[in-house]
């Protein structure tokens, strides 16, 4: 079955220092994937997307690369900010595309001063 | 631009019994989808309209969960008898493209509605 794994233990880091947040699928081969940004007692909003025919996507303090041999998405975020503290989601289209997402657990970010 | 609305916010109900929410996507959004997202998960896609029609029901628990999605525009889930393992927040989120363009649309969300099942 489909599997996307995202680090289940908190990320702390220092201010300033980059980010970095791990995404794994298996059993399948998304056609692009795309990261989610969650704040306590809010929806997902939207980051970044990437197609499987690019390898590197910026905005801003955001880098995701996406890897279809390792099946894997880095999402970092550079000159980390506490604003950034958030819990990260990566969204794989699954099987059979349909503008449809599958959510990974997601990853909580902490950015202390 | 008014962003996806839902309401309500919170919800606290005894087990057995009914909960209806309601979504009301940003204007022109052909596609709405609905969530159910449990704490310390993702969030988990239960049904996916475009305009009115379903196009994917596939994790709906089709025997107490029902929604609709009248002209095209809002929508409602309904649980119908509730359980303690529905204490979640649903999600309601919309996007601008269809399921058949391939255009790969980001989604955009409500803030969700907390539901506590007793």
């Amino acid at each position: 079955s489909q599997k996307i794994e995202q680090n289940s233990e908190a990320l702390n880091i220092q201010e300033g220092k980059t980010a970095t947040l791990t995404c794994n699928y298996t059993n399948y081969s998304p056609a692009y994937l795309q990261w989610y940004r969650q704040d306590p007692g809010r929806g997902p909003v939207f980051l970044l997307l990437i197609r499987e025919n690019e390898k590197e996507k910026r905005k801003e303090r955001l880098k995701v690369t996406f890897d279809t041999t390792l099946k894997q998405s880095l999402f970092h975020i550079t000159a980390s900010q506490p604003a950034d503290s958030a819990t990260y989601l990566c969204a794989p289209d699954p099987t059979g595309g349909g503008n449809k997402l599958t959510f990974g657990t997601g990853t909580q970010l902490k950015v202390e001063l | 631009e008014a962003g996806v609305a839902q309401s309500p916010r919170y919800k606290i109900i005894e087990k057995r019994q009914s909960v209806a929410f309601w979504c009301n996507p940003i204007s022109g959004h052909a596609t709405l989808y609905w969530y159910q997202q449990i704490l310390g998960q993702g969030p988990k896609l239960l049904i996916q309209f475009q305009n009115n029609g379903v196009v994917d029901d596939s994790q709906l628990p089709k025997d107490r969960f029902s929604a609709e999605r009248l002209k095209g525009v809002d929508s409602t889930l309904k649980i119908q008898p509730a359980k303690l393992e529905d204490s979640a927040v649903y999600l309601c989120a919309s996007s601008p493209g269809t399921s058949g363009e391939g255009g790969y649309n980001e989604q955009f969300f409500g803030p969700g509605t907390r539901l506590t099942v007793l």
